[in-house]
């Protein structure tokens, strides 16, 4: 089984709608990352939580909320989508010890139409 | 200025061959430099992780850091068709509570 596993795999919903992507681990890691990847631009961070009881904003949050219900939890919203929110996330996981390697996660591809 | 720079390629070579990749990167503090490789549809997997300034040599694969040129490489000898991916150069200041930072990616392509 995957160590950092992320439901759905693909996704299409319409405008306006409110839609949630989770992101499970096994990894026993306390950091835990939300990205999109858009073609040319990469990997940019949405948020990132430290621990349960630690949630950040990223270069790109607006639009988007998160929810880190237990360590191995942590979930992305988009609370009214749109389409320039297609695009692929990751979820990805880190432990202080091995420094700043994340584990990523297969990716949900989502699609706003 | 993107703090980190890379050609998106798309690179295509043939089996055997020897690839260069490479970014580029504007911030100074960066001292862990690392590189993901990411097949079509799954998720980045890292390849190689150096710290600060030197090579490192892992099989097929070797990372070079050039901090006074702000200039990162990695190199694939004898590449092979399964090396066909992105490549994503990722580099971190380091301290705890440092974010990384993603190169865009270089599309790689071995024919055989």
């Amino acid at each position: 089984d995957a160590d950092v596993t992320q439901t759905p795999r693909n996704r299409i919903t319409k405008t306006g709608k409110r839609i949630m992507l989770e992101c499970s681990q096994t990894k026993g890691h306390d950091r835990m990352y939300w990205y999109r990847q858009d073609p040319g631009l990469g990997l940019r961070l949405i948020y990132y939580s430290f621990d349960v009881k630690d949630i950040n904003k990223g270069e790109i949050s607006d639009g988007y909320s998160v929810s880190r219900q237990a360590q191995a939890k942590f979930s992305l919203s988009l609370e009214s989508a749109i389409p320039n929110q297609t695009a692929l996330y990751f979820c990805a996981t880190s432990d202080l010890s091995r420094g700043p390697i994340q584990y990523f996660g297969a990716g949900t591809r989502l699609s706003v139409l | 200025q993107k703090e980190v720079e890379q050609d998106p390629g798309p690179l295509s070579v043939p089996e055997g061959a020897i690839v260069s990749l490479n970014c580029t990167y504007s911030n100074s503090a960066f001292q862990y430099f690392m590189w993901y490789r990411q097949y079509s549809r799954k998720g980045p997997e890292l390849l190689m992780y150096t710290y600060s300034s030197g090579n490192k040599e892992d099989g097929r694969f070797t990372a070079q850091v050039d901090k006074s040129s702000k200039y990162i490489s990695l190199f694939i000898r004898d590449s092979q068709p399964s090396d066909s991916a992105t490549y994503l150069c990722a580099m971190s200041a380091g301290t705890s509570y440092d974010k990384v930072i993603f190169g865009p990616g270089t599309s790689l392509s071995v024919i055989p």
